[in-house]
């Protein structure tokens, strides 16, 4: 199957300070990325739409200027926590969709822990 | 607004039972759907893509089922085993995006 690659896999961090993750999808080339956080036994939710080469899209009561994400080619998304905070701990999951239209695949990334002291 | 349940929550079953994990989502018009399995502090990996218009996927041990106009999808895994112990979260996928489920944590005792 696809490959999604994510790093770092584990970042820890003082708090205030900045840190990219990034996404990139080895094997195809992916028009759209998505950012998940995931907290402790619980669902993924859903924080942006990444396109490639626009803006990204954010859900409702996700900061946009606290979490950047930057899709600049078709295979790489990043997302930089700004200043970041302990109540921004979590778990950051990157996925991309392989093939356009309605019918592509979702293929995930293995995930970043971020840990802000 | 989309919303996607898994039931059960928690399932623990002793090693070579088979097993139904289930899923229902309220809006019907999806494009597809799709089964991944989660290890602890891991990323999802994908078990099985069912588009709108199919009604089942195999691979292996795995059977999927879509039943689009009841909102309902079940992961059937035959002679389940200790290393099929994960969480599966399904997804559904609407116009724009992904909606995942609340997930099935399942421990398959040896």
């Amino acid at each position: 199957g696809a490959v999604v690659s994510q790093h770092p896999s584990r970042v820890i961090c003082k708090s205030g300070t900045s840190v990219k993750i990034e996404c990139r999808s080895l094997d195809f080339q992916a028009t759209t990325m998505f950012w998940y956080r995931q907290f402790p036994k619980q669902s993924l939710m859903l924080m942006a739409t990444s396109n490639e080469g626009s803006k990204a899209t954010y859900e409702q009561g996700v900061e946009k200027d606290k979490f950047l994400i930057n899709h600049a080619s078709l295979t790489l998304s990043t997302l930089t926590v700004t200043s970041a905070h302990p109540e921004d701990s979590s778990f950051y999951i990157c996925s991309a969709r392989a093939g356009t239209g309605t019918t592509g695949e979702l293929f995930f990334g293995e995930g970043s822990r971020l840990t802000v002291l | 607004k989309q919303e996607v349940t898994q039931i059960p929550a928690a399932l623990s079953v002793p090693e070579g039972e088979n097993l139904v994990l289930n899923c229902s989502f309220t809006d019907s018009a999806i494009y597809n759907l799709q089964w991944f399995r989660q290890d602890p502090g891991k990323g999802l990996t994908s078990l099985l893509l069912i588009q709108s218009s199919q009604r089942e996927q195999t691979s292996g041990r795995l059977n999927a089922s879509l039943d689009k106009s009841s909102g309902r999808s079940t992961l059937y895994i035959a002679a389940s085993q200790p290393g099929d112990s994960a969480t599966y979260l399904c997804a559904v996928r609407g116009t724009y995006k992904y909606i995942f489920g609340t997930g099935t944590r399942l421990k398959v005792l040896a």
